[in-house]
């Protein structure tokens, strides 16, 4: 079964710091990987996704993730945060050719980007 | 596109009322999913179709639940009798070609 780890609940950064939020999965196949952003009382939002290719996917509002299979990890990092940034990060894996479509998410960090 | 609608965004009902929540996917996507998010919990998937045929339901908590696609564009979940612990955010989400999906912006549900 795949299951996926999300190591910190809560990052609390300041504004225009570098920040990493932390991936990990575990999975018995193949994987594709996502990176979901939730906003106050919004739905989820889908930042980046790695299906294949370059191990360094670039997403939206300067985020990019790197893919490391043998670490098994897809951790997400931007180089300078905003305070617009302050949300709710989700990682998430699926099955690589798999017959279902199911996504499982981690339980997610709370980026906290203070002035 | 408009993207997945859900009806209503807010819901507040009284325990042991039933409730209907409603989603609409994106044209074309062949995969609709409902999912819940609670604090404790975090999210989790109840049920998902494909091609408007339920594949998997073992996230549903109890005979409580239940969902049905009649059509490609409609999608309901349902909770009857409801109970206080019901209550949190019901997403749902639509995909095609497996690979993410799109959600819409939630039903907070308030059972008291």
């Amino acid at each position: 079964a795949q299951s996926v780890t999300q190591l910190d609940s809560q990052v609390p950064v300041f504004e225009e710091a570098p920040v990493e939020l932390r991936c990990n999965y575990s999975s018995s196949v193949s994987v594709y990987l996502f990176w979901y952003v939730q906003y106050p009382n919004q739905g989820l939002q889908l930042l980046l996704k790695y299906l294949s290719g370059s191990t360094l996917v670039k997403g939206i509002n300067g985020f990019e993730a790197e893919f490391n299979k043998s670490q098994t990890s897809f951790h997400l990092r931007k180089p300078s945060v905003h305070i617009s940034d302050t949300a709710e990060y989700f990682c998430a894996v699926s099955d690589r050719g798999g017959a279902t479509n199911k996504l499982i998410f981690g339980t997610g960090t709370l980026l906290a980007v203070q002035p | 596109d408009a993207g997945v609608i859900q009806s209503p965004r807010h819901e507040v009902t009284e325990m042991g009322q039933e409730v209907t929540l409603r989603c609409k996917p994106i044209s074309g996507h062949d995969y609709l999913f409902w999912y819940r998010q609670t604090m404790m919990r975090g999210l989790e998937l109840l049920i998902y179709f494909n091609n408007n045929v339920p594949i998997d339901d073992s996230g549903m908590p109890e005979d409580r639940f239940s969902a049905k696609m009649p059509n490609a564009s409609f999608s309901t979940l349902k909770i009857q009798p409801s109970e206080p612990r019901d209550s949190a955010v019901y997403f749902c989400a639509s995909s095609s070609e497996g690979y993410g999906y799109t959600f819409g912006s939630g039903t907070r549900l308030t059972v008291v």
